[in-house]
């Protein structure tokens, strides 16, 4: 069975530009997580999907992010304009089900670096 | 503030001694709790969880977590550590309360191992 992919796994783009990363769920997970680690500090939550529908955005930290989720598969995040401060490994995650003891597995990562 | 502390950032063990890693969280019920661990290029993978009953958990790997309701901490064990086990190690909780259903992440500890 395969795991949580996300592409690509790294991005270099320029302040100003647009970014958009994928993440592919593990097939049949309902709920999808995003979640980033800026700077080498802690790891912290995005947003959260239950299929097509945003469950909880509150981690979304501005307007230039846009999570979308449509047909409750894959996922996008894109960041639009990027800024310096966007650098960072951007995960996303997966369960099945919603409940607070359902296990998320965790994609690789997208290393985005903005010059 | 409510939020999960490791309090070390980077710990070196040689191969073969034991190895224990410290989390300490700060909320007023207790959460679920787990440890994840990432190794270069791969995602988080989960190594055990706690959500209630015996305060000795099992993990993946031969590694073992105790929690400790008196002095709020979760911590891993290894009696012995491989050189594979070099990599960076996360605690996180969820929140047992309320409807939020996101990780809140430590900052990580990392692991050298020599040989």
């Amino acid at each position: 069975e395969a795991g949580v992919t996300q592409f690509p796994s790294h991005s270099v783009i320029e302040k100003g530009q647009t970014v958009t990363l994928r993440c592919d769920p593990i097939s049949g997970h309902d709920n999808l997580y995003w979640y980033r680690r800026v700077m080498g500090k802690e790891i912290k939550f995005l947003l959260h999907f239950v299929k097509e529908s945003k469950q909880d955005e509150s981690g979304m930290p501005n307007n230039r992010f846009l999570a979308e989720r449509t047909g409750g598969t894959y996922s996008t995040l894109k960041v639009q304009p990027a800024e310096l401060e966007d650098s960072g490994v951007y995960f996303c995650a997966s369960s099945l089900g919603g409940g607070k003891a359902n296990i998320q597995y965790f994609g690789a990562g997208t290393r985005l670096s903005v010059l | 503030a409510q939020s999960v502390t490791q309090p070390d950032i980077h710990i070196t063990v040689s191969e073969g001694a034991s190895l224990e890693l410290r989390c300490n969280y700060s909320y007023g019920a207790t959460p679920y709790l787990f440890w994840y661990v990432q190794s270069p290029g791969q995602g988080l993978q989960l190594l055990l969880k706690y959500f209630s009953g015996d305060t000795l958990v099992q993990g993946i790997k031969g590694f073992e977590a105790e929690f400790k309701r008196s002095q709020s901490s979760f911590n891993l064990r290894k009696p012995s550590v491989h050189w594979s086990d070099a990599a960076e190690y996360f605690c996180a909780v969820i929140i047992s309360s309320g409807s939020a259903r996101q990780l809140t992440f430590g900052s990580g500890t990392q692991l050298t191992v020599l040989p």
